[in-house]
């Protein structure tokens, strides 16, 4: 499968841990993008990067969020001391980045419960 | 900010009716609108419209973009089982660091057989 992949598809964890989630974006992509989709509502952006730089983040991208592209590939988006509004769907795209027809593709999520 | 609405949030529908899809939107630096279906999975794409009057179709689904009265429709005709989703519209914008995504609420659509 040569798609956007995303790990683990899902994640139960209690209130106060930390998580990580990892996206392994379409393998010519330069451009990566995180979003955030909770029940009944579209995604809505967190921030993304272009090769390793981060070139855009979210107010919605609280403190306790990070995320990183270290080598230009994949990239990890961490959530620090977790609440339970923390809870939703993590979506990763990933895109050409022609000025022209820049496509995002996604990959499956990976679904957050905070309990 | 950056605004985009689906109309409407849900429709139920019979195999073989024809179905339209509504997406109006209020932003800055537009660059592109795209639909997107989502089923139990990752948003798949369906269509990316730049200009306004130019229907791009695919199969039993079309699009049109009019970028003066700031809205696009999805049109399905002959809807199957299989067109049951949520369909999404997203408008990017962005100047220099253009790509970022909004979305609107989604439409859930249901065909029944």
């Amino acid at each position: 499968d040569t798609g956007v992949s995303q790990n683990p598809r899902h994640k139960i964890t209690k209130r106060g841990q930390n998580v990580t989630f990892r996206c392994d974006p379409i393998s010519e992509h330069n451009r990566l993008y995180w979003y955030r989709q909770t029940l009944g509502q579209g995604p809505e952006f967190l921030t993304y990067f272009q090769n390793e730089a981060q070139l855009e983040k979210s107010r919605l991208l609280s403190d306790r969020f990070s995320a990183e592209r270290p080598k230009g590939s994949f990239s990890t988006l961490e959530i620090q001391r977790t609440e339970q509004g923390d809870s939703a769907m993590y979506l990763c795209a990933s895109s050409l980045g022609d000025r022209a027809k820049n496509i995002q593709y996604f990959g499956a999520g990976t679904r957050l419960s905070v309990l | 900010e950056d605004k985009v609405v689906q109309s409407p949030l849900s429709l139920v529908v019979h195999e073989g009716d024809t179905v339209t899809l509504n997406c109006s939107y209020e932003v800055t630096n537009f660059r592109s609108l795209l639909w997107y279906k989502q089923e139990k999975k990752a948003p798949t794409f369906l269509f990316m419209l730049t200009s306004s009057g130019i229907e791009k179709k695919s199969g039993r689904l079309s699009s049109i973009l009019d970028k003066k009265e700031l809205f696009s429709i999805l049109n399905i005709t002959a809807t199957q089982t299989g067109d049951s989703a949520i369909y999404l519209c997203a408008v990017e914008t962005g100047g220099t660091s253009y790509g970022k995504l909004t979305f609107g609420q989604g439409t859930i659509l249901t065909v029944h057989p």
